[in-house]
């Protein structure tokens, strides 16, 4: 019962390219997050959204935007990917309900 | 000072025993805590939330909040070797599930056969 995926598990791209990460889930869940998380740094919030074309910075969202046109589906855009953005990046949708929050597997990111 | 602090361990426990594992945070208008689980080389798993003083048991979990002291802490009786993981605490200044957390960087816990 899968209920948040990840499009890539692993992915390595080059420095300067365009790279995309997509996060989907089927429980129609309102709320999205984008985090990265890192040794010693722990996990750090990217972005979030609370709806359809709605998009609030988190912590840390300097070199990355998103996009949210569908409620099932929130986009990560790295638009010029940089050695820095090497992490593991993670996706989190919360529903309204009690421990309604799953994190997707992630995405291992190497930008070389 | 960090947002939200945990004791990076690791916290090493006998198996059967409890494992006691500690998260202070600054901000006191945080309203809201959660414990997640993560093994290694695998995503967060929510395992625990508390929104008001005093304790919540679920199963062998059992979490701690004193907003007054700002501490929240969670308790694992008869520790598993399944237990190992990194545990991780987070906040959110709404008192709802919803809104951004702040995560700590974790504690690992090893059970010990």
């Amino acid at each position: 019962d899968v209920k948040v995926t990840q499009s890539s598990r692993y992915l390595v791209k080059r420095t300067g390219e365009k790279v995309f990460l997509e996060c989907v889930q089927d429980m129609d869940h309102e709320n999205m997050f984008w985090y990265r998380q890192d040794p010693g740094l722990g996990l750090r919030l990217i972005y979030f959204s609370y709806d359809v074309k709605m998009k609030e910075k988190g912590d840390i969202p300097e070199g990355y935007s998103v996009s949210r046109e569908k409620k099932e589906r929130f986009s990560l855009i790295l638009e010029s990917a940089s050695t820095n953005q090497t992490s593991m990046y993670l996706c989190e949708s919360g529903g309204a309900g009690d421990n309604e929050q799953f994190f997707g597997p992630g995405t291992r990111l190497t930008v070389l | 000072q960090k947002e939200v602090e945990q004791n990076s361990g690791p916290l090493s426990v006998p198996e059967g025993a409890i494992a006691s594992l500690n998260c202070t945070y600054s901000d006191r208008v945080s309203q809201s805590f959660f414990w997640y689980r993560q093994y290694s080389g695998k995503s967060p798993e929510l395992i625990m939330s508390i929104y008001s003083n005093g304790d919540k048991e679920d199963g062998r979990f059992t979490a701690q909040l004193n907003k007054a002291s700002q501490y929240v802490s969670l308790l694992i009786r008869d520790s598993q070797p399944s237990d190992s993981a990194t545990y991780l605490c987070a906040v959110n200044r709404i008192s709802s599930n919803t809104g951004k957390l702040i995560f700590g960087q974790g504690t690992t816990l090893q059970v010990k056969p």
